[in-house]
């Protein structure tokens, strides 16, 4: 157990409606990594929050977006879904900001099927 | 540009036989270098890390990888490998504040 926990595990939904994942961080972790993983794109970093604010985008849709609360908990909202959206999704956090220089710790992924 | 690839897609070996899986990167700034292991059904876990310093980095598991700037490499060893090491596994390089993963490779350990 890595301490990340993300809800819901799974996720059915249809095209064009949105959806919005949530991630907790470790205890003391700031910085939260969210990731998409798919068969034909594989792992791919889409942004990073750290102490509530943007520090690192990857490839990030315009469609989708994030936040990170006060509270360190993190939310990735998808929206007007396609069905190439359809993928494992995973947060990570770690101590610090540098993405890179500090341990990610991966939680065990939303899979969100769009149909 | 950043990029990150993993030689091969699957490497299948027999049990306590040594292994080997291959990564190469390229990128324009000084990168941090990681594997990592994916279980099935579960989120990535931090096999290793080069930072800087020593190029022999050892893991967890039993794992270890060494960096070679020459030729950009980062390889995966394990001298005997285990039923339990079947897994997927991952390199992935960080510069620029971006994390760019490998496809991974699928390593099957047979009895």
């Amino acid at each position: 157990d890595s301490g990340v926990t993300q809800t819901p595990k799974h996720l059915i939904t249809a095209t064009g409606q949105r959806v919005t994942l949530r991630c907790s961080p470790r205890s003391g972790d700031l910085s939260v990594y969210w990731y998409q993983q798919s068969l034909d794109q594989g792992l791919q970093f889409l942004i990073q929050y750290y102490n509530g604010e943007e520090r690192a985008k990857g490839n990030i849709l315009e469609r989708f977006s994030a936040q990170q609360f006060p509270d360190l908990h993190s939310e990735l909202n998808l929206s007007s879904l396609e069905l190439g959206d359809s993928a494992l999704y995973f947060c990570a956090s770690s101590v610090g900001g540098q993405i890179g220089s500090y341990e990610q710790y991966f939680g065990p992924g939303t899979r969100l099927t769009v149909t | 540009a950043q990029s990150v690839t993993q030689l091969d897609s699957q490497v299948p070996v027999f049990e306590e036989a040594p292994v080997e899986l291959r990564c190469n990167y390229s990128s324009s700034v000084s990168v941090y270098l990681f594997w990592y292991v994916q279980y099935p059904n579960q989120g990535l876990q931090l096999l290793l890390k080069y930072l800087s310093g020593s190029t022999l980095v050892k893991g967890i598991n039993g794992f270890e990888a060494e960096f070679n700037k020459s030729q950009t490499s980062f390889h995966l060893r394990k001298p005997s490998v285990h039923i339990s090491d079947t897994a997927e596994y991952f390199c992935a390089a960080t510069g620029g504040f971006k994390t760019i993963f490998g496809a991974g490779t699928r390593l099957f350990v047979k009895a």
